[in-house]
């Protein structure tokens, strides 16, 4: 079992809709939490980071954690076409400097 | 500001022969790292350095890939002989200290083919 589990997709949805992603992780040392973006043909890009459970908006975004159930998501708001690109959790244990992703959910927002 | 450069953008070689990328962090970042990412899966951690010394290379296959940070700035990373299961994307990242890899800015990348 891969320490990080994301779905990853192919997930496609109309323009406007709400879009769910979601990871999951065994290891109860990992304390900080991170999206990521990742257009075709870059490296990825920082979206948000969160440390602890609970929630933090940043825009259209919000991003969850549930540490009690080892489950973390991401929620993009009225989802435009620019948003399609591959979403990549990542997390760190305590102490650690060493990332560690998930495989990424491939996003098609349809216009 | 200029984000993480590297290159090649995009590298097609034969197997067994030998392959080397670049890469110029953000000014001031002491923090480097590689990383490696197949078709479909997400960037796994090669090397990591905290100015030139390596303080993570567990992961780095060391048979065959090395890698350098001469004065703490720019790092090559090179595979000699590169094999056909070495084809990826090959990432570098930067931060500052005490961001805890979080904040890390990644570059274009370098894709390899290995035919």
């Amino acid at each position: 079992q891969k320490e990080v589990e994301q779905d990853p997709g192919p997930l496609s949805v109309p323009e406007g809709a709400i879009v769910s992603l979601n990871c999951t992780y065994s290891n109860s040392a990992f304390q900080y939490f991170m999206w990521y973006r990742q257009y075709s043909r870059k490296g990825p890009e920082l979206l948000m980071y969160t440390y602890s459970s609970g929630n933090k908006e940043d825009g259209r975004f919000t991003a969850q954690v549930d540490k009690s159930s080892k489950y973390i998501s991401l929620f993009i708001r009225d989802s435009q076409p620019s948003d399609s690109a591959t979403y990549l959790c990542a997390m760190i244990k305590g102490g650690s400097e060493k990332l560690v992703f998930g495989k990424g959910t491939k996003l098609t927002v349809n216009p | 500001e200029a984000g993480v450069v590297q290159s090649p953008r995009y590298k097609i070689i034969e197997k067994k022969q030998p392959v080397a990328f670049w890469c110029n962090p953000i000014s001031g970042h002491n923090t480097l790292y590689w990383y490696r990412q197949n078709l479909g899966q997400g960037p796994e951690l090669l090397i990591r350095y905290e100015n030139e010394e390596a303080v993570d290379d567990s992961q780095l296959p060391k048979d065959r890939f090395s890698a350098e940070r001469l004065k703490g700035v720019d790092s090559t990373l090179k595979i000699q002989p590169a094999e056909l299961g070495d084809s990826a994307v090959y990432l570098c990242a930067s931060s500052s200290r005490g961001d805890r890899g979080a904040e890390a800015f990644f570059g274009q990348g370098t894709r390899l083919t290995v035919v």
